[in-house]
């Protein structure tokens, strides 16, 4: 139980595109999901917080009309990469959680941007 | 706030001997307390966690953590490493009040298992 998935696990687009990365738990409902990005070889860094329904919080520094998050539903968040350039490439994680203390990770999303 | 501390970016240890990675936390509240580990090009897999318990914390994959309050430490152990427990590991903490329950992550730390 407590699976999260992400789609697609792996992206390449032009400079200047938009993407979108989904975020779905698939066998539970989730109140709260998170996106990471993590650089190469570094920890991961909390870019936003979505509830099912609400705004997301982003973080201190994170572009929130560039990283467009949505959470319509309970097992679905997106996070929507807008005129992407070649510093967005990185690796997108989400995490989805429950009402209790766990979170529990997708397996990523490598973006490449040309 | 909250903040985690992982002493030691890269440890390498010989199969078959003891595992030893260093978390060190701080919070201004009771923590909850994580270890997560990545393989290359994969999400982050819970190991264990620390919700006010017991403070000696067994995990998955033969590991343990222990809950060291006085010491603000959270280390986690493997008597005898593997060449599958190469990967890296984070150390992480959340508040357990509801409004506090996001992740702070330590800066990780890799582990290599020499042959």
């Amino acid at each position: 139980g407590a699976v999260v998935s992400q789609h697609p696990s792996r992206v390449i687009c032009k400079s200047g595109t938009s993407v979108k990365i989904e975020c779905r738990s698939l066998d539970f409902q989730a109140t709260t999901m998170f996106w990471y990005r993590q650089f190469p070889k570094q920890s991961l860094m909390l870019m936003a917080t979505s509830n099912e329904g609400s705004k997301a919080t982003y973080e201190q520094g994170v572009e929130k009309d560039k990283f467009l998050i949505n959470h319509a539903s309970l097992t679905l968040s997106t996070l929507t990469v807008t005129s992407a350039h070649p510093e967005d490439s990185s690796f997108y994680i989400c995490s989805a959680k429950t009402e209790v203390y766990e979170q529990y990770f997708g397996p990523g999303t490598r973006l490449t941007v040309t | 706030a909250q903040s985690v501390t992982q002493l030691g970016s890269h440890v390498s240890v010989s199969e078959g001997a003891l595992v030893l990675l260093r978390c060190n936390y701080s919070s201004s509240v009771p923590p909850y307390l994580f270890w997560y580990v990545q393989y290359p090009n994969q999400g982050l897999q819970l190991l264990l966690k620390y919700t006010s318990a017991a403070t000696l914390v067994k995990g998955i994959n033969g590991f343990e953590a222990e809950f060291k309050k006085s010491e603000t430490s959270f280390h986690l152990t493997k008597p005898s490493a593997h060449m599958s427990d190469a990967a890296e590991y984070f150390c992480a903490v959340s508040g357990i009040r509801s409004s506090a329950r996001q992740l702070t992550f330590g800066s990780g730390t890799q582990l290599t298992v020499l042959p």
